[in-house]
């Protein structure tokens, strides 16, 4: 089945730094994504959804690319700040009932 | 304003008495899923439902009851508790309707079996 492998699991930044995050994920099929934002002790809030006819997404603070020729998904924060520190998780979905989350990315904006 | 609501948020259980997680919510959603969440495991799905009277197994059934036993409730049952079963347990709903529905997560219960 489907697997998720994100990188780094820990990512630590200056105020200001982009800070970069990439899942790979194997099924080729799969054609929907999305990133989740988990604050400390908080529930996991939904960043973006990308569908696998865009390759560039643009959020407000941040950009989604999606490289289907190398299975890759990644989240670029451009101008981290402090609020952005949370973790991180990729998920991927092939049009059944249940996406497959990866492992995660613990970000620390510093000041 | 349409949630997910866990209860309890934090449970102390003792190993091999029988705990149970509740998950309610109000978005209509016909697919609900219980995952827990381990420092370097990311989310791991329990248990899934399709709707009221369905349970499917996911990736870790092991140790784990599911019951759906309307579209609002779904709740996970450790019948023996143990150590190893230590989570934060996170409960979230998606829409059947369209199946790159995103999920609506509830807010966690922390699970510390002693």
């Amino acid at each position: 089945g489907e697997q998720v492998e994100q990188r780094p699991p820990h990512l630590s930044v200056r105020e200001g730094d982009s800070a970069f995050i990439t899942c790979t994920y194997t099924d080729p099929n799969s054609y929907y994504f999305f990133w989740y934002k988990q604050e400390p002790g908080a529930s996991l809030q939904l960043l973006m959804k990308v569908f696998s006819s865009t390759e560039i997404n643009e959020g407000q603070g941040f950009t989604v690319l999606l490289n289907k020729k190398d299975t890759r998904l990644s989240l670029n924060l451009t101008a981290a700040h402090p609020g952005d520190s949370a973790a991180y998780f990729c998920a991927a979905g092939t049009g059944g009932y249940k996406v497959v989350f990866g492992s995660g990315t613990r970000l620390l904006v510093s000041p | 304003e349409a949630a997910v609501t866990q209860s309890p948020r934090n449970k102390v259980a003792v190993t091999g008495g029988k705990v149970t997680l509740s998950c309610n919510q109000t978005n209509n959603h016909n697919n609900m899923y219980w995952y827990r969440q381990d420092t370097g495991h990311g989310l791991r799905l329990i248990h899934y439902s399709y709707g009221a009277g369905s349970t499917e197994k996911g990736d870790i059934p092991d140790g784990y009851k599911a019951s759906r036993p309307s579209q609002e409730n779904f709740s996970l049952i450790l019948e023996l508790a143990t150590p190893s079963q230590t989570s934060v347990y996170f409960c979230a709903s998606g829409d059947a309707k369209t199946a790159n529905s995103d999920y609506t997560f509830g807010s966690g219960t922390r699970l510390l079996v002693i």
